[in-house]
């Protein structure tokens, strides 16, 4: 089974608005990440928060850490149409390298 | 501007035969990853690898084999293909004390 579960599989909503996304998985970690990854692309690296840590920006991103949840959100503000991907929590079960990676949640923004 | 390439962005096969997906950085990284990415399931670990000719079982290690001869080439190797290997193949390289994965534009292999 998946370390990493996001919610929801699949999201559609309005250019303008915000989107937010929701990660659990199961065991303790060092870190998670978020990556976008566009129809048919490798995986882009969008930003990494520490266990330490309970919230991170960069831009329109916000991300979330609730270790005692074992839960994470991302919101991206003022989405574009740029932004319709397939979005990916990553946490390191093992406190190594080797990250595992959730099934992703579509994000579909109509201009 | 660091980059993963890898072989092919599309690649065909017939059941039985053997395939060699090569994955190559150029960030010096230490570290390198082959996934399978399926609908519904996300991506999967197959093998990984810490340094030259060091390899670890991911999660489905079942049906492949790995190579890491030179530092920045990683090779995913299925002995002997089968349909259920069908999938989109991805590689990924990080640093010894980053977590942050660089990825490979993916190979989508059809095994028929």
């Amino acid at each position: 089974s998946q370390q990493g579960e996001e919610d929801p599989q699949a999201l559609s909503i309005q250019e303008g608005e915000n989107a937010t996304m929701n990660c659990s998985y199961k065991t303790s970690i060092n870190n998670l990440q978020w990556y976008r990854q566009n129809s048919g692309r490798g995986l882009v690296h969008l930003i990494l928060i520490r266990s330490n840590e309970r919230e991170k920006h960069s831009g329109r991103l916000r991300v979330t850490l609730d270790t005692s949840k074992k839960s994470s959100s991302l919101l991206i503000t003022a989405s574009r149409a740029a932004d319709t991907a397939s979005y990916f929590c990553a946490t390191d079960p093992y406190n190594n390298n080797d990250m595992r990676f959730g099934a992703g949640t579509r994000l579909t923004v109509k201009p | 501007d660091v980059k993963v390439t890898q072989s092919s962005r599309y690649l065909v096969k017939r059941t039985g035969e053997k395939v060699f997906l090569e994955c190559v950085q150029d960030m010096d990284h230490e570290n390198m990853f082959w996934y399978r990415q399926d609908p519904g399931l996300g991506l999967r670990l197959i093998y990984f690898s810490y340094d030259v000719k060091m390899k670890e079982k991911g999660d489905i290690p079942e049906g492949y084999s790995v190579s890491r001869e030179k530092k920045e080439r990683f090779s995913l190797i299925l002995e002997s293909a089968s349909t259920n290997q069908t999938s989109m193949y991805l590689c990924a390289s990080s640093n010894a004390v980053a977590y942050e994965q660089y990825f490979g534009p993916g190979t989508r292999l059809t095994v028929t």
